[in-house]
Order: C-alpha cells, then structure tokens, then sequence
C-alpha cells in the first residue's frame, strides 16, 4: 500500500511554460515533505521542502503548495526551462525534517521543450 | 569539494553471494543514510546513521542485509545470501546534521543479482 503517490508518471511541458508536479499521500502522520531532481545516473538532489505547519513554500522559480485536508502537494515550476527536464521525487516523513524514515513516491518524469 | 562516493559503480553477483557496497560520504558529515531503488519505484529507505550508531534500521528488508559504520564516516552495506529481487541502486547520502533539506546524494551502485 503506497503512502505517497504521484499518479502521473510523465508530464510534457513548453519551455516558458508552468510545470505543476502532484503528489498525494495517505498517512495524516506525515508532517515534513520534499521535492528531490533526479537526473539519469546521478543521485536524487533535494530541491524544495515544506513543512505541515505551512501551506506554501517558495525558493525562486520553484514553490511547493500543500493541502493537508486533501493530503494532496504539488510542486510548481516557473518559467520551466529545459533543464529542469528530469524525475521528480516527492517524499513525505512523520518525524519532522531531521529523522530517518523517509517515504518517497514513485517519480514524475518532466519533458520541459524547447 | 569531493562528493559521496559509491563503490562500486556495477556489481554483478550470482544468486546465494555475499556482496559488499561501500559510501564514502562527504568529510565532517555526521549523518549517512542508505536507500535502495528498484527499477520504476522511488527510493526506498534502509538505515540511518548518526555517527557510529545505526539511528533508524527500521527500512532494513530482513536479516540479510546489515550496515557498518565503524569509525563514522566509511559505511559499508552488506548482504548475505543474495536473492534476484535484490537487484536494484543502492543510493547513500550524507549531511553535515540529521537534516533531510542538506542531504547530498551519491551516485549509486547497480547491483545485479543473476
């Protein structure tokens, strides 16, 4: 039974354009979320953080929306530029943003076009 | 500065072997965690470790798999009598404290049990 879902396993988007990535998860425990990147043969690279006490974090072109009555997160990418093209990893903890356990979903594959 | 280092790159082994996979994390982190991903799934994760001590084992599939970190920094991940369904990339990450916003990710090794 997966905890964090990302129910899209690709998205094709125009550069320029937005990138709204999405994330849904089951377990009203969790009270830390993240955004990794992860390129082909590389490691995940952590991209964007939200805690539950929040409903919105924002880091330059990247912002990280949260509803906790849905259980639902999404990631937000403006201007996307071809660069940005690669799997997108949520992932969600319920010991806060410092502990071990963390539940990642299955990733979204970003196409961003020129 | 170097970044986490995994060795190696490729493992192949046969069903029954025992294999060793090696992290070097980034110098002076304190924290190292290892995750394992399987083809078209998101990380998973296995162990943590503050310093020495495995902080969070709870990830650990079963007895098979066992992790050092004996003078806490090196750790290696070891596992007994492989099984075909535990090919996949092993990933390791360090940070500086238990954060997951600072982890930095390695590049993985491609285990592949025939």
């Amino acid at each position: 039974d997966q905890q964090v879902k990302q129910n899209s396993p690709s998205l094709s988007v125009q550069e320029g354009r937005i990138s709204i990535l999405n994330c849904d998860y089951t377990n009203s425990m969790f009270d830390y979320f993240l955004w990794y990147k992860k390129y082909p043969a590389e490691g995940p690279t952590f991209l964007i953080s939200i805690s539950s006490i929040k409903d919105k974090n924002e880091d330059g072109r990247f912002t990280v929306f949260l509803n906790k009555s849905a259980k639902h997160l999404s990631l937000h990418i403006v201007p996307s530029q071809p660069g940005d093209s690669a799997v997108y990893f949520c992932a969600a903890s319920e010991y806060g943003g410092s502990q071990g356990n963390l539940i990642f979903g299955k990733g979204t594959k970003l196409s961003v076009k020129p | 500065g170097a970044g986490v280092s995994q060795t190696p790159s490729n493992k192949v082994t046969e069903k029954g072997k025992y294999v060793e996979l090696r992290c070097d994390p980034i110098s002076g982190h304190t924290a190292l965690y290892w995750y394992r991903q399987s083809l078209g799934q998101g990380p998973e994760f296995l162990i943590y470790f503050q310093g020495t001590g495995a902080a969070d084992d709870s990830g650990l599939p079963n007895d098979r798999f066992f992790a050092v970190r004996p003078e806490g920094s090196v750790s290696t991940l070891k596992i007994q009598r492989t099984e075909r369904g535990d090919s996949a990339v092993y990933l390791c990450a360090s940070s500086l404290r238990p954060s997951y916003n600072e982890q930095f990710f390695g590049p993985g090794t491609r285990l592949t049990v025939l």
